[in-house]
């Protein structure tokens, strides 16, 4: 059951030019979303959240768009640097439920920073 | 800066046998957890863990694995019979307690079944 859904496995783009990461869900109780970015060989390393209360959230280069409505979060990354290629995952929670914050991961989309 | 810790980072193990998978969080964290990576696939939650006692956890998360936080630093899952699909990447993660859940993760620890 694929509720975070990351649709792009891959995406390529020019240093210096702008990287949109996009995530979609399913269930309407998720309240709270991450990006982690991941080399390989290390784990997840968490990147920026946003809660549900917000429609934007921005951290340096950083920023991520939340529209509830579509169920749709993107992440935007600005410039684009070479040290930024890495698989990006998106994740929820439902902060609300009794499960310990359990995250939701989408597939991941792997970018590659061109110089 | 703290860290998750994971031991091995790398088990190679017979179908059949038992496997312990080892993890040190962040001292002042309460919350725990389990997820694992099959090569190709996304990451899937396995198991949550919060005062000594599991929170929440998958369908993957049948009888065979079990998880236990011995002494109060090392939280280990341990798969009892280990099966070829059961190969893949295991990350722990843990987080504060509080709105933020934020996940630090450990480097993972590659298991493979033979």
């Amino acid at each position: 059951d694929q509720q975070v859904k990351q649709n792009s496995p891959s995406l390529s783009v020019q240093e210096g030019r702008i990287s949109i990461l996009n995530c979609d869900y399913t269930n309407s109780m998720f309240d709270y979303f991450l990006w982690y970015k991941k080399y390989p060989a290390e784990g997840p390393t968490f990147l920026i959240s946003i809660s549900s209360i917000k429609d934007k959230n921005e951290d340096g280069r950083f920023t991520v768009f939340l529209n509830k409505s579509a169920k749709h979060l993107s992440l935007h990354i600005v410039p684009s640097q070479p040290g930024d290629s890495a698989v990006y995952f998106c994740a929820a929670s439902d902060t609300n439920s009794n499960s310990g914050y359990a995250l939701n991961f989408g597939k991941g989309t792997s970018l590659l920073v061109t110089p | 800066e703290p860290e998750v810790t994971q031991t091995p980072s790398h088990q190679v193990t017979q179908m059949g046998q038992e496997v312990i998978l080892r993890c040190v969080p962040i001292s002042n964290h309460l919350y725990f957890y389990w997820y694992r990576q099959i090569l190709g696939q996304k990451v899937e939650f396995l198991v949550s863990f919060y005062n000594n006692e599991i929170s929440e956890k998958s369908e993957i998360f049948d009888d065979q694995f079990s998880v236990e936080r011995p002494d109060g630093s090392n939280f280990t899952l341990k798969i009892r019979s280990t099966k070829l699909e059961d190969s893949a990447m295991y990350f722990c993660a843990s987080t504060s307690q509080g709105l933020n859940t934020e996940a630090f993760f450990g480097q993972g620890t590659r298991l493979t079944v033979v």
